[in-house]
């Protein structure tokens, strides 16, 4: 879960190199996860989604895997590139409707 | 297609002042969202909806108020401004609980800074 008060964590890679970014969840009851981007002065963006009974999911460039017994997301970003440059946030949503952010991480991409 | 709107894009208040930070969407979806977001911090749930004429607090309902009279519209009033509501407010809607095939939809954000 997200400490109050702590700022988001940095990521820089090398362009062309493979990303990792992780979150921990804290509701054992979410039954549905979610990765955003967010680009400076804009509001989320979809990326990729995976549902609480699989453990991987892959997109274009993207994979994401879920490991319920640890409460562990992550997402796997191939060959980054510049405008891979972003916040990423985890979220996660349950039964009640909520749809919860988790802390996000900011990654720099170096050309 | 206008998606999810936001008015106003930014605003200065001074302490004790009120506002109605507006959020509008054209896609018919039941679901609407309201988070804030700190300099340098994630997104923390205020307030959601699930359906017109139903709200229920989110991570962080101290000092707001929402209302959701249609379905279009769910708009965050602040009624004292504080200098701890300096933020970037987003709104979000979906059709329905966000699960595979239902997105959220996140509006531009609105920048508050309260003086």
């Amino acid at each position: 879960g997200e400490s109050v008060g702590l700022h988001l964590p940095t990521l820089s890679v090398q362009e062309g190199d493979n990303s990792i970014i992780n979150c921990a969840y804290s509701n054992s009851a979410s039954d549905y996860f979610i990765w955003y981007k967010q680009e400076s002065g804009k509001g989320p963006q979809f990326i990729i989604d995976i549902r609480s009974n699989m453990d991987k999911r892959q997109g274009q460039r993207v994979t994401v895997l879920l490991n319920k017994t640890v409460k562990h997301l992550s997402l796997q970003i191939a060959a980054t590139q510049p405008g891979d440059s972003a916040v990423y946030f985890c979220a996660e949503t349950n039964q009640g409707g909520k749809l919860i952010f988790g802390q996000g991480t900011e990654l720099s991409v170096k050309p | 297609n206008a998606g999810v709107t936001q008015t106003p894009k930014f605003r200065i208040l001074k302490i004790g002042q009120s506002m109605t930070l507006q959020c509008t969407q054209d896609m018919n979806h039941n679901y609407m969202y309201w988070y804030r977001q700190d300099p340098g911090m994630g997104l923390k749930l205020i307030y959601y909806s699930v359906g017109a004429g139903i709200t229920d607090k989110g991570e962080v309902p101290n000092g707001y108020n929402v209302s959701r009279s249609t379905t279009e519209d769910f708009p965050l009033r602040l009624e004292l401004a504080a200098p701890s509501q300096t933020s970037v407010y987003f709104c979000a809607s979906s059709y329905s609980q966000v699960l595979m095939n239902t997105e959220a939809f996140f509006g531009q954000g609105t920048r508050l800074t309260v003086v």
